[in-house]
């Protein structure tokens, strides 16, 4: 099945700054990657996704990376806010033999920024 | 609805009971997933429905665990005989379609908090 490892498990950052956070996959027939954001007690929520036709998005201040040939993809914050703080999943998700697509997560990153 | 809802929002049980889980997703959303989150971890799949067949059910971790959505909407999960281990927040989401070629954007529930003293 698939194995997503995720960097670094937590991230400290000055307001303003840019946050980096890396995820790599293993299986190559993945080809739907979501970045969800969790605040604490609450539930994930999307904040985007990119597939594997794709090499790179961007929503404002939110843009993610793929790198196919290396099965690894980034999710790149811009001018942090104190409201990005959370905790951030990437996930690969591969269609299985029943049919389902099912998202394998990453075990989280922890980020923290700093007025 | 609006969102996913799942009830309760909080449990706590006692060893070797037996609970429900209710998930009420989006409606008109076909498929429907269940994923199990322990403290510090990413979320992990458990049963994925289509409609109203459980089409794969590959991460239910054994058979204390069953889950149900007779009608193709609300789905309830089902665990026996529960054990400290099970404890974690049981997340459900839904997404318009699944499988068929369209990777699923999910939209996830608030959480139910299963805790087993």
């Amino acid at each position: 099945g698939e194995n997503v490892e995720q960097h670094p498990s937590t991230l400290s950052v000055q307001e303003g700054d840019s946050a980096v956070i890396k995820c790599t996959y293993s299986d190559s027939a993945s080809n739907y990657f979501p970045w969800y954001k969790q605040e604490l007690g609450k539930r994930p929520q999307l904040i985007i996704d990119i597939r594997s036709n794709v090499g790179e998005k961007k929503d404002q201040r939110i843009a993610v990376t793929l790198n196919k040939t290396a099965k690894h993809f980034s999710l790149h914050i811009t001018e942090t806010q104190p409201e990005d703080s959370a905790v951030y999943f990437c996930a690969a998700s591969l269609l299985s033999g029943a049919g389902s697509y099912q998202l394998t997560f990453g075990k989280g990153t922890k980020l923290s920024v700093i007025p | 609805g609006a969102g996913v809802s799942q009830t309760p929002s909080n449990k706590v049980t006692e060893k070797g009971k037996y609970v429900e889980l209710r998930c009420d997703p989006i409606s008109g959303h076909t498929a429907l997933y269940w994923y199990r989150q322990s403290l510090g971890q990413g979320p992990e799949f458990l049963i994925y429905f289509q409609g109203t067949g459980a089409a794969d059910d590959s991460g239910l971790p054994n058979d204390r665990f069953f889950a149900v959505r007779p009608e193709g909407s609300v789905s309830t999960l089902k665990i026996q005989r529960t054990e400290r281990g099970d404890s974690a927040v049981y997340l459900c989401a839904s997404s318009p379609k699944g499988g068929q070629g369209q990777a699923n954007v999910l939209t996830f529930g608030a959480g139910s908090r299963l805790t087993v003293l």
